[in-house]
């Protein structure tokens, strides 16, 4: 089946800095990736669309300014959280669109801001 | 506005069958999924359900009635390996994951 990886796995960086993941799907091209967050005990919240070559579309309450989202190839999605904050450290998932009804998720990426 | 509804938690027994419901309200419906979680980790597919009825995998089952807006995830001969969180996630007309919260399923032995 479709592999998505994301990198780093785990993250842990000091209050102010940025922080950048990587999502990438490893055998097959995904016009259109999207990225999530996960607090503890909490569901998937859809924080962007990533779509290839245009601008991310950012769901209500998600600072663009903040999680700055780029999707420069077919194959590879980048979120950088900029001047993280401890309130940032999350689990950060993607996952690619294959067709309409299927999208195949990476195995995530802890962050822990300090 | 959308909202998936389903348990927070359930504790079934080794060798047991549990169904975990799910109910929702959405914009649309393009299928309804299924996945599970294990702690720390990311989602993992486990159904799709478009059209009414039952799907059968193995020892997981899926079903849904879209007029009440209802599916279940039956799972039989439960495993200590089962314990994770299911989650319930609807496709609205947009193609756009609604996430439930997830039912936390506790398997004794």
């Amino acid at each position: 089946g479709a592999v998505v990886s994301q990198h780093p796995s785990w993250v842990i960086c000091k209050s102010g800095t940025s922080v950048k993941i990587e999502c990438r799907s490893l055998d097959f091209q995904a016009t259109t990736m999207f990225w999530y967050r996960q607090f503890p005990k909490q569901s998937l919240m859809l924080m962007a669309t990533s779509n290839e070559g245009s601008k991310a579309t950012y769901e209500q309450g998600v600072e663009k300014d903040k999680f700055l989202i780029n999707h420069a190839s077919l194959t590879l999605s980048t979120l950088t959280v900029t001047s993280a904050h401890p309130e940032d450290s999350s689990f950060y998932i993607c996952s690619a669109r294959v067709t309409e009804e299927t999208q195949y998720f990476g195995p995530g990426t802890r962050l822990l801001v300090l | 506005g959308q909202n998936i509804d389903q348990p927070t938690e359930m504790t079934a027994t080794e060798g047991a069958i549990v169904q975990i419901n799910c109910t929702y309200q959405t914009s649309g419906f393009n299928g309804l999924f299924w996945y599970q979680q294990h702690a720390g980790e990311a989602p993992t597919f486990l159904s799709y359900n478009v059209l009414d009825g039952l799907e059968e995998k193995g020892r997981f089952s899926s079903f849904l009635s879209r007029s009440k807006g209802y599916s279940y995830l039956l799972l039989k001969e439960l495993q200590m390996k089962d314990s994770a969180s299911y989650l319930c996630a609807v496709m609205d007309s947009n193609y756009q994951l609604i996430w439930g919260a997830g039912t936390k399923l506790i398997i004794k032995p």
